[in-house]
């Protein structure tokens, strides 16, 4: 059973227009959440995170919120840009030393010109 | 320019035959780990390290090993007891001071096992 789950594998967007990638979590002990994006043929690469505490967390063109009662989690990009273009995994973690994250499987961002 | 260095890239191998796929970090992080990837799952956990001559399995341990003998250094051994090897390996390493240390991830390694 999947413990996290990003239910849309792909998602299309025109340049310039909003992305909005979800991510939903089943364990109530996960507090601490991060968002990765993955090129073909290379590792992930982090994006942004954020802690339970906050509901969210902005970097540049790239914002996360944060619903725990919802166990629900989203990810921004405002504007998008062909470069986003790439696999962007969900990952959970308890909160203790970070060996524990889950993650999800993924979902593929096509940004179109 | 620090990083983790996975080679190799691909790699092939007969059914029956063990395998190591090496990892080496020159980031001074503490902690690595193992991850696998298949299609249309997630990253899955394989083995951890979060220091040197000590390591613990993950969720899928089975027809795997490992060893930490330096802190720079964690190869992964794919016995012939992993019944599905064929996949996208991933080496990651933190720093391990904790859940807000986030991996950093190398290049990977495919595995085609036939």
């Amino acid at each position: 059973d999947q413990q996290v789950k990003q239910n849309s594998p792909s998602l299309s967007v025109q340049e310039g227009r909003i992305s909005i990638l979800n991510c939903d979590y089943t364990n109530s002990m996960f507090d601490y959440f991060l968002w990765y994006k993955k090129y073909p043929a290379e590792g992930p690469t982090f994006l942004i995170s954020i802690s339970s505490i906050k509901d969210k967390n902005e970097d540049g063109r790239f914002t996360v919120f944060l619903n725990k009662s919802a166990k629900h989690l989203s990810l921004h990009i405002v504007p998008s840009q062909p470069g986003d273009s790439a696999v962007y995994f969900c990952a959970a973690t308890p909160g203790n030393y970070g060996q524990n994250f889950v993650f999800g499987p993924g979902t593929r961002l096509s940004v179109l010109p | 320019d620090g990083g983790i260095t996975q080679s190799p890239k691909y790699l092939f191998r007969k059914e029956g035959q063990n395998v190591t796929l090496s990892c080496e970090q020159n980031l001074n992080h503490d902690a690595m780990y193992w991850y696998r990837q298949d299609p249309g799952q997630g990253l899955r956990l394989i083995y951890y390290s979060q220091i040197v001559n000590d390591f613990q399995k993950g969720d899928i341990a089975e027809g795997y090993s490992v060893s930490r003998e330096k802190k720079e250094s964690f190869p992964l051994t794919v016995t012939s007891a992993q019944k599905n090897p064929t996949a996208f390996y991933l080496c990651a390493s933190s720093t391990s001071q904790g859940a807000d240390s986030p991996l950093h991830f190398g290049n990977g390694t495919r595995l085609t096992v036939t």
